[in-house]
C-alpha cells in the first residue's frame, strides 16, 4: 500500500507569495491532519478532517493558512500571504479511524526568504 | 489544556545500552498513547500505541510503560542499535476521535553510537 504522499518535498518562497503544499492520504483512510514543525513549538496541528469535514481548523493559524479536502484521497494546504515565521516542515498524516495511530507523510520543508 | 513534558531533550547511549524516554501529561482523563519515532528527512512513524487500560507493553525490542497514578509514560528501547537513532515523540488524547487532537512532547534526540 501507498503510505501519505507529500509534495513538493521543498519549496522556497518570497514573503508574501501564495504557495499551496499537496497531500494524498493512504487510501482508505476517513481521517487527514495537517501540522507545521518546528524546532522551537514542536509539532503544531493546523487543521484536522473528518471524512472531508473541517473538525478543527487550527485556531491561531486561520487568518493567512487555509486547508481544503476536495476529496477523499486529495488535500492541499494554502498558506497566503507567506512569511519568514513560516519557515517550517509541513507534515500531512491519516488515519482510518483511530486518532492516536496516525500515519505521517514525509513532510514539504518551506523556506521563506 | 492537555499538557505534556517530554525528557530528556537528549540522549546518547552506547549500543547494546538502554534508553528511556519519559513523558509525562495533565490531564488523568487522557486515555489514548502513543509513540513515534522520526528519522531525518522523514515524517514520523507510529512505533506503539496503548490504551489507558494497559500498564505495559512490549513489542520488538521496546517497552511502553504507563503509570496512571503519576500521569507518566515511559518507552524504553532495552538493546538500542546504531538504527534507532532519531527524534522520539510520545502522542497523548482524551478521546479517539471527534473535537479532540493528539498532543505531542517536544521529542528525545536519541543518539546511538557503536
Amino acid at each position: 500500500d501507498a503510505g501519505v504522499t507529500q509534495t513538493p518535498r521543498h519549496e522556497v518562497a518570497e514573503k508574501g507569495q501564495t504557495i499551496i503544499l499537496k497531500c494524498e492520504p493512504v487510501s482508505g483512510h476517513n481521517d487527514l491532519f495537517w501540522y507545521r514543525q518546528t524546532k522551537i513549538q514542536g509539532l503544531e496541528l493546523l487543521s484536522y478532517f473528518r471524512s472531508k469535514s473541517l473538525m478543527e481548523d487550527g485556531g491561531a493559524f486561520k487568518d493567512r493558512f487555509k486547508a481544503e479536502m476536495l476529496n477523499s484521497s486529495f488535500s492541499t494546504l494554502k498558506i497566503q500571504p507567506t512569511e519568514p515565521k513560516d519557515s517550517a516542515v509541513y507534515l500531512c498524516a491519516s488515519t482510518p479511524g483511530h486518532l492516536y495511530e496516525q500515519y505521517f507523510g514525509p513532510g514539504t520543508r518551506l523556506t521563506v526568504l | 489544556g492537555e499538557q505534556v513534558e517530554q525528557r530528556p531533550p537528549h540522549l546518547s547511549v552506547r549500543e547494546g545500552d538502554s534508553a528511556i524516554i519519559i513523558c509525562t501529561y495533565t490531564d488523568s482523563a487522557t486515555a489514548y498513547f502513543s509513540w513515534y519515532k522520526q528519522e531525518a528527512g522523514a515524517g514520523l512513524q507510529l512505533l506503539m500505541s496503548v490504551l489507558s487500560n494497559v500498564d505495559r507493553k512490549e513489542e520488538q525490542g521496546l517497552t511502553v510503560l504507563l503509570n496512571k497514578k503519576d500521569k507518566r509514560l515511559s518507552l524504553n528501547l532495552t538493546a538500542a542499535h546504531p538504527g534507532d537513532s532519531a527524534v522520539y515523540f510520545c502522542a497523548v488524547s482524551l478521546h479517539d476521535s471527534g473535537y479532540n487532537k493528539l498532543t505531542f512532547g517536544k521529542g528525545t534526540v536519541l543518539l546511538v553510537s557503536p
